[in-house]
């Protein structure tokens, strides 16, 4: 099973409201990422989580709150966001991260289309 | 500073055709460079991984060339065909340190016509 899957696959939120992006992956993978992609844009890294630990926080704002509750699953928690935050929001998920002896090769899911009012 | 650069937004080509993309860089030291595909509203697909001392690999109707003097590297489809149509990006993980994240290019849009 190669797939990560995400869910919802759209969401509309409310700049006041308070809603979970979900990610889920079960190829043993041991490395899991949050990205941003905005219109004709490249995705842009957010968060690494390897061994379900945070290693890197790309200066986002507190108003995304990643989790890695276990090995498979990832969430982004989302709180008083802008309408400046509406994007394609993608998880993805590598053998392993920062060992550059191995292959690392990101598996991405369909995304979350997500849009602030 | 560091970039990745597809210099042409787009390519149009003609079914049959091969199409050859370009991704030069700048100011990196990557261990290894990706190039994935990436259709409208959905996430990127892996394509290939070549390794810096590797110059040259291939799948199927993929081939991506790896030049790290030129700091270049070149995907081609060969025998294009319309289901190619999409938008391809490469990537660069740096080998500077642990910190190895994958960085993106902006992506070229390919479009092969019938």
């Amino acid at each position: 099973d190669t797939e990560v899957t995400q869910t919802p696959k759209h969401l509309v939120m409310g700049m006041t409201n308070k809603k979970s992006l979900k990610c889920e992956q079960h190829m043993g993978h041991r490395a899991m990422y949050w990205y941003k992609q905005k219109a004709k844009k490249p995705p842009e890294l957010m968060f690494v989580y390897s061994y379900e630990k945070l290693s890197i926080n790309e200066s986002v704002p507190s108003r995304f709150s990643p989790e890695c509750p276990n090995s498979s699953l990832l969430n982004l928690h989302l709180h008083a966001l802008q309408p400046e935050d509406s994007a394609l929001y993608l998880c993805a998920s590598s053998q392993d991260y920062g060992r550059v002896s191995i292959n690392h090769e990101q598996y991405f899911g369909p995304g979350t289309r997500l849009t602030v009012t | 500073s560091q970039k990745i650069e597809q210099n042409s937004e787009a390519l149009n080509i003609q079914e049959g055709k091969t199409a050859t993309l370009t991704c030069n860089y700048t100011n990196y030291s990557p261990a290894y460079l990706q190039w994935y595909r990436q259709d409208p509203g959905r996430g990127p697909v892996f394509l290939l991984l070549i390794r810096e001392n590797e110059k040259e690999k291939r799948k199927e109707r993929l081939k991506v060339t790896f030049d790290t003097t030129l700091k270049q590297s070149l995907f081609h489809i060969t025998a294009s065909q319309p289901a190619d149509s999409a938008t391809y990006l490469c990537a660069l993980t740096d080998n500077t340190g642990a910190n190895s994240k994958l960085t993106f290019g902006k992506g070229i849009t390919l479009s092969v016509r019938p």
